[in-house]
């Protein structure tokens, strides 16, 4: 069963506009939510985390928004730029989990010139 | 700070054979965790080893198997390679500092790109 799901596999977006990025989540017990980047021939590289004692974390142009109700949280690029065409993953954390991160399967962002 | 480190980055293997890949962490990191990655399938968990002791395991058949050593350099062996095999195996250190970003943040080396003939 996927706990994390990233439903879409890309998402093409235009330079300069905002770059929209969804993750939902089935485990209430997960307390802790991170993003990670890749671009090929790379291993992933933290990008932006966010405690679920929280709902914004902001960093820069990327803001991470978590709603628990609805156990999704969304990675907001804004502007997008064309460094920012990459594999997004997201992965969460169960509290009393030994640290453990479970994975979503990634989008593939786009972003046109 | 050097990053984290794997060797070899390719690898080309047929199958039945088996494979040893090699992990060095980031410097004072004593948790190395390993994954699979294939295409569709984003990074699938096999293991965390923290102070030489396997702490977290993943749905992965015994063929995959691992250890680490007393300087938390970390090694992976599959047995018995399958074409399924083939992918990406990442290899992730973590810190334990005092901010809870270092807790969980997990730093990865460039990966070994596994083929199985």
């Amino acid at each position: 069963d996927q706990q994390v799901k990233q439903n879409s596999p890309s998402l093409s977006v235009q330079e300069g506009r905002i770059s929209i990025l969804n993750c939902d989540y089935t485990n209430s017990m997960f307390d802790y939510f991170l993003w990670y980047k890749k671009y090929p021939a790379e291993g992933p590289t933290f990008l932006i985390s966010i405690s679920s004692i929280k709902d914004k974390n902001e960093d820069g142009r990327f803001t991470v928004f978590l709603n628990k109700s609805a156990k999704h949280l969304s990675l907001h690029i804004v502007p997008s730029q064309p460094g920012d065409s990459a594999v997004y993953f997201c992965a969460a954390r169960a509290w009393g989990s030994n640290y453990q991160l479970i994975w979503g399967a990634g989008t593939k962002l786009i972003i046109k010139p | 700070k050097a990053g984290v480190t794997q060797t070899p980055r390719y690898l080309i293997k047929t199958r039945g054979q088996q494979v040893t890949l090699s992990c060095s962490p980031i410097s004072g990191h004593r948790s190395v965790s390993w994954y699979q990655q294939t295409p569709g399938q984003g990074l699938q968990f096999l293991f965390e080893y923290f102070s030489e002791t396997q702490r977290n395991k993943g749905n992965f058949p015994g063929r995959f198997s691992g250890r680490q050593f007393s300087n938390s350099r970390s090694e992976m062996n599959v047995s018995t390679l399958e074409l399924g095999d083939s992918a990406l195996y990442l290899c992730a250190s973590t810190g334990r500092g005092v901010r809870l970003a270092d807790q969980e943040t997990q730093y990865f080396g460039p990966g070994t790109r596994l083929l199985v003939l």
